[in-house]
């Protein structure tokens, strides 16, 4: 069980370049996220996608778009990149337990990405 | 004003000491409180979760939350050099599919 992983580790990107940022579970989670993480901001949640073939806005998804390309594999897309959007970014899945209240969010590693 | 309110330290105790983290919320529709645990260059993992007001023991960690304050907050007894990480909080509403709300997270250090 290998839980959440993304890649790239690292990525440096000059502005106006584009990139995709890779993240796959091996759970069977149905729910998948997006997330930045900023010095001084916390985590934000970027984007979401609740199953399969469904994404969702979050709190900071100007820039970005998303694919959710079947059940494990979740993508975040930069088009244009920005160095406003130099940040470490982190997939999650989540994992509901048997009283759908209680539920757990797992963090892939990070991807660290920073735009010239 | 945002949601959740962190102090982001950084808070540095000798190894032993009691460490205290707090956080402070806006949003009464909050019922689900956490502590995500994060080491330097890794994921946030999840080390405390509770539900509405009350304290939750789990070894040396107490998770204690005060509904009618909008507070909550992480003790951790006999602090260990291996709890030199950050700490976030997180919290949402109720619902299966409500998304976490994250502090800014507290960078704690415990010196030998």
């Amino acid at each position: 069980n290998a839980g959440v992983t993304q890649t790239p580790k690292f990525q440096v990107l000059k502005t106006g370049q584009s990139m995709t940022l890779q993240c796959a579970q091996d759970m069977n989670h149905n729910s998948m996220y997006w997330y930045r993480q900023d010095p001084g901001m916390g985590l934000r949640l970027i984007y979401y996608s609740a199953s399969e073939g469904t994404t969702d806005k979050g709190e900071v998804p100007n820039g970005y778009n998303v694919s959710r390309l079947n059940k494990r594999e979740f993508s975040l897309r930069l088009e244009s990149a920005a160095p406003s959007q130099t940040s470490v970014y982190f997939c999650a899945s989540l994992r509901y337990w048997r009283d759908p209240s209680y539920n757990e969010q797992f963090f892939g590693p990070g991807t660290r990405l920073t735009v010239l | 004003q945002k949601e959740v309110e962190q102090d982001p330290g950084p808070l540095s105790v000798p190894e032993g000491a009691i460490v205290s983290l707090n956080c402070t919320y806006s949003n009464s529709a909050f019922q689900y409180f956490m502590w995500y645990r994060q080491y330097s260059r890794k994921g946030p993992e999840l080390l405390m979760y509770t539900y509405s007001s009350g304290n939750k023991e789990d070894g040396r960690f107490t998770a204690q939350v005060d509904k009618s304050s909008k507070y909550i907050s992480l003790f951790i007894r006999d602090s260990q050099p291996s709890d030199s990480a950050t700490y976030l909080c997180a919290m949402r509403s109720g619902g299966s599919q409500g998304n976490l709300i994250f502090g800014k997270g507290t960078k704690l250090s415990v010196k030998p």
